[in-house]
């Protein structure tokens, strides 16, 4: 039974415009969310993370939102470069336990 | 910056045989993880240890044993390994106090 739920398999979009990943998480014990990404023969990095104390972290181009009532986060890219094709994992954990993972969201940015 | 190193990029092995896949991090990280990944899955939590000769079951323990003798180490063990463990297997270690993981660069093993 997943825990954590990325839905979209795959996702394309054009250089220079929004992408968002959607997530959904069932456990609502989860407290610490993260987002990793992954280039193939590589292993996933961490890209950017948040709290259940909030709604919104950004980090330069990358933005991650949540909405607790729905379980619910998601990535924003803004603007999508080429370099950031690769499969995104949402990861969510109960305090400082171990992390469950979603399934993966294959991101093609064209050029 | 933590380094996470596991011993193979890719394996072959046969089916029945004992496989070993070692992992080694080197900044003292207390806890330290084995996943696997499969298209359509995701990272799927296999065993984890969060200290030296403590061992917990993840997910999806069946078929697979660990051992961690030693802090910097954790190896992941496939008894008698079979076709559907043909998978990449990603390690990773946590600690000083932050959440996230650092995993290495993946085993791939295709059992044959």
């Amino acid at each position: 039974d997943q825990q954590v739920k990325q839905n979209s398999p795959s996702l394309s979009v054009q250089e220079g415009r929004i992408s968002i990943l959607n997530c959904d998480y069932t456990n609502s014990m989860f407290d610490y969310f993260l987002w990793y990404k992954k280039y193939p023969a590589e292993g996933p990095t961490f890209l950017i993370s948040i709290s259940s104390i909030k709604d919104k972290n950004e980090d330069g181009r990358f933005t991650v939102f949540l909405n607790k009532s729905a379980k619910h986060l998601s990535l924003h890219i803004v603007p999508s470069q080429p370099g950031d094709s690769a499969v995104y994992f949402c990861a969510a954990s109960v305090r400082n336990n171990d992390m469950r993972f979603g399934a993966g969201t294959r991101l093609t940015v064209k050029p | 910056d933590v380094k996470v190193t596991q011993s193979s990029r890719y394996l072959v092995k046969r089916t029945g045989e004992k496989v070993f896949l070692e992992c080694v991090q080197d900044m003292d990280h207390e806890n330290m993880f084995w996943y696997r990944q499969d298209p359509g899955l995701g990272l799927r939590l296999i065993y984890f240890s969060y200290d030296v000769k403590m061992k917990e079951k993840g997910d999806i323990p069946e078929g697979y044993s660990v051992s961690r003798e030693k802090k910097e180490r954790f190896s992941l063990i496939l008894e008698s390994a079979s076709t559907n463990q043909t998978s990449m297997y990603l390690c990773a270690s946590r600690g000083g106090g932050v959440y996230g993981y650092t995993f290495g660069s993946g085993t791939r093993l295709t059992v044959v």
